[in-house]
């Protein structure tokens, strides 16, 4: 089974904090997505990625940049914390272009 | 800007009814998703239809797809107290640099009452 792992289930941050959050696939897939759920805006795309080094922004990157040096490892960062970033993040991963993704568990962030 | 939206926004039935939630989207699509949330979880893909095909099933599960309208339709028979859930549809349009990105709409909340 595909496994898509992300490092923190609960994750409470201050204003202004440098915040990595990190994803890990383990089914060699070429893409792998950050979202992040609030109540009532579904799931939108921040950033995606389809190989190693690549990057391409989604609808809201602002305020967020990502990594992807290994092809496993995906990782979100929020270079100067703020409140309206409080949110549900989740990770994803897809074999292909056009092909069912696989998510992870979530992180749910707080910034206080 | 999100792609599908999913309609209704909020859907009660009673175990053993069917559930019909229909999804649009805005622009041409190489494939269309749906997928469960159970609540504070992450998401799971339950079905994929290709713009080619217009009807799938899987096991209780049945979509379909009309290019032509922009829509589609998943439908859940005999549905159980487990079925609970949101559902969002998911496209995998092209743009430019022919990357596909997956964008997802704001979900369909099912209760199904025991």
């Amino acid at each position: 089974d595909v496994k898509v792992t992300q490092s923190s289930r609960y994750l409470v941050k201050r204003t202004g904090e440098k915040v990595f959050l990190e994803c890990v696939q383990d089914m060699d897939h070429e893409n792998m997505f950050w979202y992040r759920q609030d109540p009532g805006l579904g799931l939108r795309l921040i950033y995606f990625s389809y190989d190693v080094k690549m990057k391409e922004k989604g609808d809201i990157p602002e305020g967020y940049s990502v990594s992807r040096e290994k092809k496993e490892r995906f990782s979100l960062i929020l270079e100067s914390a703020s409140t309206n970033q409080t949110s549900m993040y989740l990770c994803a991963s897809s074999l292909l272009e056009y092909t069912e993704a696989f998510f992870g568990q979530g992180t749910r962030l707080t910034v206080v | 800007s999100q792609q599908g939206e999913e309609d209704p926004q909020a859907l009660s039935i009673q175990e053993g009814e069917n559930a019909t939630m229909n999804c649009s989207y805005k622009t041409s699509i190489n494939n269309l998703q749906w997928y469960r949330q159970n609540s504070g979880r992450g998401l799971v893909h339950l079905i994929l239809i290709r713009s080619n095909e217009r009807e799938k099933h899987s096991g209780r599960l049945r979509v379909t797809l009309d290019t032509s309208k922009k829509s589609s339709s998943l439908l859940i028979t005999a549905s159980r107290a487990a079925d609970t859930a949101s559902y969002f549809c998911a496209t995998d349009a092209a743009y430019t640099g022919a990357n596909s990105k997956l964008t997802f709409g704001k979900g369909i909340t099912l209760s199904v009452r025991p």
